[in-house]
């Protein structure tokens, strides 16, 4: 069974810096994109960026590009997200998920997903 | 940038079909997708390459796509089907691009 597992919630201040976690199980976590996508209640789901774990090659929504840095660990079949300096506007729920299978088009959609990580940044 | 758009809301009779479009250029030249999210859970995927349902997903869900409108089709929809449904493409400029959302209240 493919599961995405991600870290707590958590409480921030603003400038302050934070990595989420996601962490795969029940598939070769090397062979499968996995995505990342933010959800407001202004602005809906927004996808932010989205990485191979085979290769670590991660391609980003220019719109956070530079805001925020993907990885991945094969050892660990985790996926991680992080901002190195927080912003109020950053307040949103992020979830992971993995993409279809194979290249090209046919697999352009995100087939399981993650609980969900709440991250509020407050001063 | 690429944008999907979708009516805010569609309301529907139990035992009715309901019906979300989303649009976008040139929508019936790309793969469509569709998400169901109920509050507090985290998205679904009920639609994939604009007309697949994936396992586990009933057959009153059904898709489809045509010039630049994609269709999520619910044939006798049911109080358990009453979420937000946001549809999904992939656009030429690499991003994957999300339509706002539309709420579906079966009363």
């Amino acid at each position: 069974e493919v599961q995405l597992v991600q870290s707590g919630a958590e409480v921030k201040k603003p400038g302050e810096s934070l990595k989420i976690s996601c962490k795969a199980s029940g598939y070769n976590f090397g062979y499968y994109w996995i995505g990342w996508l933010r959800q407001t209640p202004g602005k809906g789901l927004e996808w932010m960026g989205i990485i191979y774990p085979g290769d670590s090659d991660p391609r980003y929504n220019p719109s956070f590009d530079g805001r925020v840095t993907i990885s991945a660990d094969k050892s660990s079949t985790t996926a991680y997200l992080q901002w190195d300096s927080l912003q109020a506007s950053d307040t949103a729920i992020y979830f992971c998920a993995r993409r279809g299978p194979g290249s090209g088009s046919v697999g352009y959609y995100f087939h399981y997903w993650g609980q969900g990580t709440l991250v509020t940044v407050s001063s | 940038s690429y944008e999907l758009t979708q009516p805010p809301s569609v309301s529907v009779s139990p035992g009715q079909t309901a019906s979300i479009a989303c649009s976008g250029d040139e929508l019936g030249q790309k793969y469509a997708s569709w998400y169901q999210q109920k509050p507090g859970q985290s998205p679904v995927l009920v639609i994939y390459q604009t007309t697949k349902r994936p396992s586990g997903i009933p057959e009153r869900f059904s898709g489809s796509n045509s010039g630049n409108t994609a269709t999520l089709t619910i044939s006798g929809t049911q109080t358990v089907d009453e979420a937000d449904y946001y549809c999904q493409a992939y656009d030429s400029s690499a991003v994957y691009v999300f339509g706002p959302g539309t709420k579906v209240t079966v009363l």
